[in-house]
């Protein structure tokens, strides 16, 4: 069966810090994996979108950033995060572009 | 206008009952559409796929879509205090941007025992 990982679960960070989120798929190959953030009482953003090693589509153009080092992990990065940067940060995959999505557990940043 | 359109919320219902989740979206081509369902604080979990017009059902859950009009529903029959919970309504793209899903903000469903 497949499975997602997504790590830390909880992230308080300073203004103007880094950031890194790492998120794994395991029990599939090329799967189709995203980066979403959800605002407090609303729905999802997509940030980043990728279909494999390399190729990255960006949606928000924010002070984000997206790679895919190997086929089954994908991972958020910032260089100076910004308080508007909080939020709860959700990996996903599908199998296929017509198909839902498995999230992983989610990290909820807080930017102070 | 926004993308995807969801009943504002929220909306309360006593146990037994069905509960309805109404979803507008604004993309024509559309061709893919989901339910998740969202607990307070955790990550959304996809319980509905629906993709040709007409109703899906699974367990309690039933799907509704119709094209021509813009619209996908949810109805959960027999409604359970453990069905208590947001429910997000998304629809995926043809073509270039395939794949890529637009949420609706969600409707907070608490259902009373």
């Amino acid at each position: 069966s497949q499975t997602i990982h997504q790590w830390p679960a909880t992230l308080v960070q300073p203004v103007g810090s880094p950031l890194s989120l790492e998120c794994t798929v395991e029990g599939t190959s090329n799967p189709n994996l995203y980066w979403y953030r959800q605002a407090a009482g609303r729905g999802l953003q997509l940030l980043f979108y990728s279909v494999g090693i390399g190729q990255i589509s960006s949606e928000v153009p924010q002070n984000l950033s997206a790679s895919r080092p190997q086929d089954r992990q994908f991972i958020l990065s910032s260089k100076k995060l910004l308080l508007s940067d909080s939020g709860f940060y959700l990996c996903a995959w599908s199998r296929r572009t017509d198909y839902g999505y498995t999230f992983g557990s989610g990290t909820r940043l807080t930017v102070v | 206008q926004k993308e995807v359109e969801q009943n504002s919320g929220p909306l309360s219902v006593p146990e037994g009952a069905i509960a309805s989740l109404n979803c507008t979206y604004s993309d024509r081509g559309s061709q893919s559409f989901f339910w998740y369902r969202q607990y307070s604080g955790k990550s959304p979990e996809l319980i509905m796929s629906i993709y040709s017009n007409g109703d899906k059902e699974d367990g309690r859950f039933t799907a509704q879509l119709n094209k021509a009009s813009q619209y996908v529903s949810l109805l959960i029959r027999d409604s359970q205090p453990s069905d208590s919970a947001t429910y997000l309504c998304a629809v995926t793209p043809r073509g270039t941007n395939a794949g890529k899903s637009t949420f609706g903000d969600g409707t907070t469903l608490t259902v009373k025992p």
